[in-house]
């Protein structure tokens, strides 16, 4: 079945540091991908999405190309802030399905100051 | 002005006894979703529906019951709560054309 893997499930980091979250899909179809943001108390936020190969998202400094290729989809951001921590979640969507998100685990990031 | 809501923030309840959780939007979407999050588990999808006095199972249905009597309004149910049911819950919507999901505060329960 269609699934989402995010390698890290934990990463720590001290401001300024560069950010490279992976994540990986396997999908039947031609998804659309998505980086969703959780913080503390809060539910997730859409960072931002991609729809095709080669495609990049991006919003507030972080950002992930669609590679078809490698199915793959990770995220950067070249320097984090401690307003960054939170959970990050990889997901997909089949086009034309039911609305049925598919999300990864989770990465949990901490920005030490 | 937050687009989804949910009531209650936080409830306990005892084991046995029946939890209703309500999810409110004004999005004008027509699907709805509940999702509960664990820890090491991530977000699974229970329920979710596309269109009033309807709904469908998800990948995780067992032990619980929607119902979406308008467009904005859809409730998860839990008839008889059991320990497992003990996580938060995500009450979420979309309109499909572009796939983007707008999640609710979520709602914690503990079942004692």
């Amino acid at each position: 079945g269609d699934s989402v893997t995010q390698t890290e499930g934990q990463v720590a980091l001290s401001e300024e540091d560069f950010l490279t979250i992976h994540c990986n899909y396997s999908a039947s179809g031609y998804p659309t991908l998505f980086w969703y943001v959780q913080y503390p108390g809060e539910g997730p936020q859409l960072l931002f999405r991609a729809s095709r190969d080669k495609e990049k998202g991006s919003s507030r400094g972080f950002e992930a190309t669609y590679d078809k290729g490698t199915t793959s989809f990770h995220l950067r951001k070249a320097s984090v802030q401690e307003s960054d921590s939170a959970v990050y979640y990889c997901a997909l969507i089949i086009t034309g399905n039911t609305g049925k998100l598919i999300f990864g685990l989770g990465t949990t990031l901490q920005v030490q100051p | 002005e937050a687009a989804v809501t949910q009531s209650p923030r936080s409830k306990v309840a005892v084991t046995g006894g029946k939890v209703t959780l309500s999810c409110h939007q004004t999005n004008n979407h027509d699907y709805m979703y509940w999702y509960r999050q664990d820890t090491g588990h991530g977000l699974r999808l229970i329920h979710y529906s596309y269109v009033a006095d309807s709904t469908e199972k998800g990948d995780i249905p067992d032990g619980y019951k929607a119902s979406r009597p308008s467009q904005e309004n859809f409730s998860l149910i839990l008839e008889l709560a059991s320990l497992s049911q003990t996580a938060v819950y995500f009450c979420a919507s979309s309109d499909l054309t572009l796939y983007e999901q707008y999640f609710g505060p979520g709602t914690r329960l503990t079942v004692l």
